[in-house]
């Protein structure tokens, strides 16, 4: 399968626990990005990765998100402290020069 | 404040009916407009457009782009009930896309 991985693709967790979701993207494209997606609403800019680099985050990102891209291959989003407002689908994309967007099937987090 | 207003929020229509949707936005150093359609999942790409005037087409599917009243269509013809979806349309700007909420559409048989 050559398109954008995901994992899990469901996770519940009770609120104040920790939280960790994983992105592979193409192998090809070199910029990541993560995007956030509540019940009848547009994917919502998280942020981006350019290889290792990143270059861009959502001022609207609490500091309990953190992401990495290490080796600029994988990426991974975890999310500290879970609260109710966190629950959404979490959907990752990757692009590279001359590619559009390709997104994955996203995770969906429901903290209860 | 960057925005990308869609409508309908909601359409049924009957197999066979065409269908417009409409995009509309207001986005500084806009680079692109992106179509997606999403059914549960992962949005999937439809059409990039970059320029005005120039209609893009795939099968039943075409869509078009008015830089200058910043909107844009997107039609499907003889629609099916397979096109039943969220259709999301998108605004590439700098390193990111800003997407509108979206038109649900239900193509009933």
């Amino acid at each position: 399968d050559t398109g954008v991985s995901q994992d899990p693709r469901h996770k519940i967790t009770k609120r104040g626990q920790n939280v960790t979701f994983r992105c592979d993207p193409i192998s090809e494209h070199n910029r990541l990005y993560w995007y956030r997606q509540t019940l009848g609403q547009g994917p919502e800019f998280l942020t981006y990765f350019q290889n290792e680099a990143q270059l861009e985050k959502s001022r609207l990102l609490s500091d309990r998100f953190s992401a990495e891209r290490p080796k600029g291959s994988f990426s991974t989003l975890e999310i500290q402290r879970t609260e109710q407002g966190d629950s959404a689908m979490y959907l990752c994309a990757s692009s590279g020069p001359g590619w559009g967007y390709t997104f994955g099937s996203g995770t969906r987090l429901t903290v209860v | 404040e960057d925005k990308v207003v869609q409508s309908p929020l909601s359409l049924v229509v009957h197999e066979g009916d065409t269908v417009t949707l409409n995009c509309s936005y207001e986005v500084t150093n806009f680079r692109s407009l992106l179509w997606y359609k999403q059914e549960k999942k992962a949005p999937t790409f439809l059409f990039m457009l970059t320029s005005s005037g120039i209609e893009k087409k795939s099968g039943r599917l075409s869509s078009i782009l008015d830089k200058k009243e910043l909107f844009s269509i997107l039609n499907i013809t003889a629609t099916q009930t397979g096109d039943s979806a969220v259709y999301l349309c998108a605004v590439e700007y700098g390193n990111k896309l800003v997407f509108g909420a979206g038109t649900i559409l239900r193509v009933k048989s």
